[in-house]
């Protein structure tokens, strides 16, 4: 049973292009999460989707940032017009769809803005 | 909202020493989970053990147990016989039971090295 998986692994962009993010949840997991880390700090919880569905984005910034989970294919973190400070590694997690049970991470996407 | 607080930035013991790592809490809810998150120099976010706040009894895997105080809102991690693997940043995190609100939040972790 593979993990999640997440691809790219490393991500560079010049300031102002576009950044896509790929995220492949566990088999028979339909519940996905996107998490920010910044250099030296802890995760920081983004968005949490489901299939077709955007169940909380209170993680997101405003503008700039959008998710999806379409009915086939990936999960997909989007990120617009990048800045330097977009710079981190953003995590995807997948869980079973009932509450309270443990989230299972990705390897990481690390997104360098030049 | 929830907050996690990791009062040890660092820590550093010998190999087969036990180390507690600390993490408390802030929720007005009664009934949630609690997590202990190992990040390897990999980078990979690794489940360590995991608590539900109704059980009294502390969870327990292997060499990991934790001490949970659901009065104090403290969730500490006891690694017993530490091994070189277990150079790690260690992150606790908080994640409420209702359904739909199954976010993590993460405390700002600890780094913990363990010394041959």
């Amino acid at each position: 049973n593979a993990g999640v998986m997440q691809n790219p692994r490393h991500l560079v962009r010049r300031r102002g292009q576009e950044a896509r993010l790929r995220c492949s949840p566990m088999k028979g997991h339909s519940h996905v999460y996107w998490y920010r880390q910044l250099p030296e700090e802890g995760l920081k919880f983004m968005v949490y989707l489901q299939k077709e569905n955007i169940i909380d984005e209170s993680g997101m910034p405003k503008e700039r940032f959008s998710a999806e989970f379409p009915k086939e294919g990936p999960s997909i973190l989007r990120i617009q017009q990048v800045v330097r400070g977009d710079s981190a590694a953003y995590f995807c997690a997948s869980s079973p769809a009932r509450a309270g049970y443990e989230q299972y991470f990705g390897p990481g996407t690390r997104l360098t803005v030049t | 909202a929830q907050t996690v607080t990791q009062s040890q930035p660092e820590m550093s013991v010998q190999e087969a020493e036990t180390v507690t790592l600390s993490c408390t809490y802030d929720t007005s809810e009664s009934n949630y989970y609690l997590f202990w998150y190992k990040q390897p120099p990999s980078r990979q976010m690794i489940l360590v053990i995991r608590q539900e706040a109704y059980k009294q009894q502390n969870a327990t895997e292997n060499r990991f147990s934790v001490n949970f105080q659901k009065a104090a809102k403290s969730f500490s991690l006891k690694i017993s016989d530490s091994q070189l693997g277990d150079t790690a940043m260690y992150f606790c995190a908080f994640m409420k039971s209702t359904q739909g609100a199954q976010k993590l939040v993460f405390g700002q972790g600890t780094r913990l090295t363990i010394n041959p």
